[in-house]
């Protein structure tokens, strides 16, 4: 059974930087073809893909967001980081991590997806 | 990349069927067979239910089906049933992951 859980502080203050853990089971980031990627979603709003990295350290990232997210992995702790930098009011959101299997770097499909972290940005 | 677009809500009668569509450009739904499509329902972690356009995870009932149409590409689900009440999100590649604007499927 594939889980995913994501973990990391409920509250951020403005400017600061949000550290978010993913914590997985049921597979391994090392084996071909699979990636784990960060996906949020501001309250009554859409989703909105942030970042991903696959088996091979390959890296992607949102263009809006790029220069404040690094996406880490730890393949011994089956672990997986997303820093955000300077975090804002309008960073308020749940952050969902997902597996993510693909033959073709880039053009896979999320599944499953952990049960969502509310991470909310206020002084 | 801006978000795919979606229709704000789409509702049907139990037993009908209903149609989501999912427009991009060329770039990105016109080129690729790549879309997906996850269901959430309220205060839940989406849950992938099409994947490659047509294709439908285990588990998944054969009730939903994707379809491609140019820039288009389309969620059917036929036979609406009270529990598929939920909101519908497409996700396609266009140089990157981008996600549609989500749709609210109400079954009146």
């Amino acid at each position: 059974q594939i889980t995913l859980k994501e973990s990391g502080p409920t509250l951020v203050k403005p400017t600061q930087t949000l550290t978010l853990t993913c914590t997985f089971s049921g597979f391994s980031l090392s084996t071909s073809g699979v990636g784990v990627g960060w996906i949020r979603q501001p309250p009554g709003k859409a989703l909105e893909w942030l970042a991903l990295i696959y088996w091979d350290d390959d890296k992607r990232y949102s263009p809006s967001l790029k220069s404040r997210l690094t996406i880490t992995k730890d393949t011994s702790k089956n672990q997986v980081v997303l820093t955000m930098t300077n975090m804002d009011p309008v960073d308020t959101a749940t952050y969902y991590c997902a597996l993510e299997m693909t033959t073709v770097t880039d053009f896979g499909w999320f599944d499953p997806w952990g049960q969502g972290t509310l991470v909310t940005v206020s002084s | 990349q801006s978000a795919l677009t979606q229709p704000a809500s789409v509702s049907g009668s139990p037993g009908q069927s209903i149609t989501i569509s999912c427009t991009g450009t060329s770039s990105d739904v016109g080129s690729y067979n790549l879309v997906s499509w996850y269901q959430q329902h309220p205060g839940k972690a989406p849950k992938l239910m099409i994947y490659e356009g047509s294709k439908r995870p285990s588990g998944v009932s054969n009730r939903f089906s994707g379809s491609k149409s140019g820039n288009t590409a389309s969620l059917t689900i036929s036979g609406l049933q009270a529990e598929d009440e939920a909101d519908y999100y497409c996700c396609s590649y266009a140089g990157s992951k981008v996600f549609g604007t989500g749709t609210k499927v109400t079954v009146l």
